[in-house]
């Protein structure tokens, strides 16, 4: 069984590029969350997402960012017109139902903003 | 409102002694409790998490935490070091009443020395 998988595991964006960060959850898991590790701190969530919804969006940045789970494929973080303040590791983690379930972690794609 | 305090940024320790990792916390609520590692340019990996039941948690390789309400603590604990337990290790909680979402510590680095 594939564990979590993020793509691309580095990426390199120019100032006002768009960056656009992929997570395909465990086999089995519907729900997943996004988290951000800026440099020297821990992580920070941004997003929960169940199939077509977003459930929790508490900790994205009210403009730039945006997040899907579509009904096919993998969950999306997009960040538009991207700064250098973005710079940091993004992790993706899934789990089954949420709530209680033990989140699975992805390896993360480490954004790099020129 | 949850938050995580882990005492001490840093940690060494000689290969065979005492790991003890600190971490508090504050809940309004019921916590769930976790601790994760992580290796370089890894994912989080669980060691092991609590919510309900004996406060005293055995976890992969080795470690185990305590629950202690009154202190709001859940230390990390492992009798001997290996030279693989050298790596960041983040505590975390989770409210009962929440989607599910971790409020991560800052994170421990722990290095060990032969």
């Amino acid at each position: 069984n594939a564990g979590v998988m993020q793509n691309p595991r580095h990426l390199v964006r120019r100032r006002g590029q768009e960056a656009r960060l992929r997570c395909s959850p465990m086999k089995g898991h519907s729900h997943v969350y996004w988290y951000r590790q800026l440099p020297e701190e821990g992580l920070k969530f941004m997003v929960y997402l169940q199939k077509e919804n977003i459930i929790d969006e508490s900790g994205m940045p009210k403009e730039r960012f945006s997040a899907e789970f579509p009904k096919e494929g993998p969950s999306i973080l997009r960040i538009q017109q991207v700064v250098r303040g973005d710079s940091a590791a993004y992790f993706c983690a899934s789990s089954p139902s949420g709530r209680l379930e033990t989140q699975y972690f992805g390896p993360g794609t480490r954004l790099l903003v020129l | 409102a949850q938050s995580v305090t882990q005492l001490g940024s840093h940690v060494s320790v000689s290969e065979g002694a005492l790991v003890l990792l600190r971490c508090n916390y504050s809940s309004s609520v019921p916590p769930y409790l976790f601790w994760y590692v992580q290796y370089p340019n890894q994912g989080l990996q669980l060691l092991l998490k609590y919510t309900t039941g004996a406060t005293l948690v055995k976890g992969i390789n080795g470690f185990e935490a305590e629950f202690k309400k009154s202190e709001t603590s859940f230390h990390l604990t492992k009798p001997s070091a290996h030279m693989s337990d050298a790596a960041e290790y983040f505590c975390a909680v989770s409210a009962a009443d929440s989607w599910g979402k971790l409020q991560f510590g800052a994170g421990t680095q722990v290095v060990v020395t032969p």
